[in-house]
């Protein structure tokens, strides 16, 4: 199974600040890589497939990039419905797995 | 704007058998997306079940280790999830998914049903 490791597995960040968050492959996934929001009690959102391309809907303050094994989601001008839990997630080979999140606080 | 709804039983018994549907609304399970489904247990993070496609392929995770079986119904829109021989381990919120066409990932989400498995 290839292995995602998300780092920092949390982080403090203020409303206005700019964050970045970290996800690597334990081998090559080209670019077969989404990111989701969660918050608590909530299903998942979708955000991010491809990397990069901003599902319907998502505001242009998230983005994405990377390929290969190491990928970044950054989330520009924080805003109190940005504090939640974000989780990458493979899906180049078979089982598709998760990265353990990272929960973004106050 | 597609819909997803679990539905199920919240409390299921040791050894016994997690059986959970998900309505599609908004959309047509007869459509080229695959189907998912993924839990997430208290406090922890997220876990791939398994996929299946209107015509009755699937794909499942491993390490269900032949527990698990999915199936789908047109004439209702729905899909299923069955998990037999369960223990404490599975209980979890259970979420049921649309992956997208062409990219193997979900676009839309039920807002997920949770299920204790205890006597």
């Amino acid at each position: 199974d290839i292995q995602m490791t998300q780092s920092p597995s949390s982080l403090s960040a203020s409303v206005g600040d700019r964050v970045t968050i970290t996800c690597r492959a334990s081998q090559d996934i080209n670019n077969y890589l989404a990111w989701f929001q969660q918050k608590p009690g909530k299903a998942p959102k979708s955000l991010i497939y491809a990397a990069f391309f901003l599902q319907s809907g998502v505001p242009p303050k998230f983005s994405g990039s990377g390929s290969g094994t190491d990928f970044t989601l950054t989330i520009s001008g924080l805003q109190p419905e940005d504090f939640a839990t974000y989780y990458c997630q493979q899906y180049k080979s078979y089982p598709l797995t998760f990265g353990g999140g990272t929960k973004v606080e106050i | 704007q597609v819909q997803l709804q679990e539905s199920g039983p919240g409390l299921v018994k040791p050894s016994g058998t997690l059986s959970l549907t998900c309505a599609v609304s908004g959309g047509s399970i007869s459509s080229s997306n695959w189907w998912s489904w993924v839990r997430q247990p208290p406090g922890k993070g997220l876990e791939w079940i398994g996929k299946i496609y209107h015509g009755g392929s699937t794909n499942y995770n491993p390490s269900f280790k032949n527990r698990v079986t999915m199936s789908v119904d047109k004439s209702k829109n729905e899909f299923s999830l069955m998990l037999n021989s369960v223990t404490a381990a599975d209980s979890a919120v259970y979420y049921c998914a649309r992956a997208m066409t062409g990219d193997d990932t979900p676009d839309y989400w039920g807002q997920g049903t949770l299920v204790t498995v205890s006597s």
